[in-house]
């Protein structure tokens, strides 16, 4: 499978900024994904990005470099309902869009 | 949401028993799959399908089995359950322009 390396655990207060990187190494590289996953519930998808730069989303911001292998998930104006697991997941060239997924990062917001 | 269902939800089962869960999509997907989540290991692929009848192993498919007879219906066979299989499953289903992938809530199944 593909090497994907993330922080286990992130605290940051309400109202502030988190940043989450995520570094992979891989080879016929096809897309990032980023989802959200509170405890006990699923993993909901939350952003995209298969070309270099910067996609926003509302509070929410995802950032790519494919030629560093690297990308991070912004998360702005943070709220306590933020506190969650959040998955990094590459996918490579294949008929089956497959995806490997790093460990997640625990983020708590604290009030 | 996409319309993925996982039955049942929770299960106990005993050491050596056979066991199936069972993933239901209203999407009309082609590409179906089945992960197990673990404290420490993320997901990790088990099996998934491409088609109906069509299917391949993921990286930690030994113990377990598929089958996908209907395009809605993707099935997870332990065929004798070990301890070591006590864990979340999560099933998947890919669609959309970007082949995005998208969660039924889980099964959370204990081998005692």
């Amino acid at each position: 499978g593909q090497n994907i390396d993330q922080p286990t655990e992130m605290t940051a207060t309400e109202g502030a900024i988190v940043q989450i990187n995520c570094t992979y190494q891989t080879s016929g590289f096809n897309g990032l994904f980023w989802y959200q996953q509170h405890a006990g519930e699923a993993p909901t998808f939350l952003s995209y990005n298969v070309l270099d730069g910067l996609e926003e989303k509302g509070r929410f911001s995802s950032f790519l470099s494919r030629s560093k292998g690297y990308s991070y998930l912004l998360l702005k104006e943070l709220q306590m309902k933020d506190s969650a697991s959040y998955l990094c997941a590459v996918r490579v060239l294949s008929n089956d869009y497959k995806l490997s997924f790093g460990a997640g990062t625990t983020v708590t917001v604290r009030a | 949401d996409a319309g993925i269902t996982q039955s049942p939800r929770h299960k106990v089962t005993e050491t050596g028993t056979p066991v199936t869960l069972r993933c239901h999509q209203t999407e009309n997907h082609r590409y179906m799959y089945w992960y197990r989540q673990d404290p420490g290991h993320g997901l990790r692929l088990i099996h998934y399908s491409y088609g109906v009848k069509d299917t391949d192993k993921g990286e930690v498919s030994d113990g377990y089995s598929v089958s996908r007879s209907k395009t809605e219906d993707f099935l997870l066979t332990l065929e004798s359950a070990t301890s070591s299989q006590t864990s979340v499953y999560f099933c998947a289903i890919s669609g959309g322009e970007r082949e995005t992938q998208y969660f039924g809530p889980g099964t959370r199944l204990l081998v005692l």
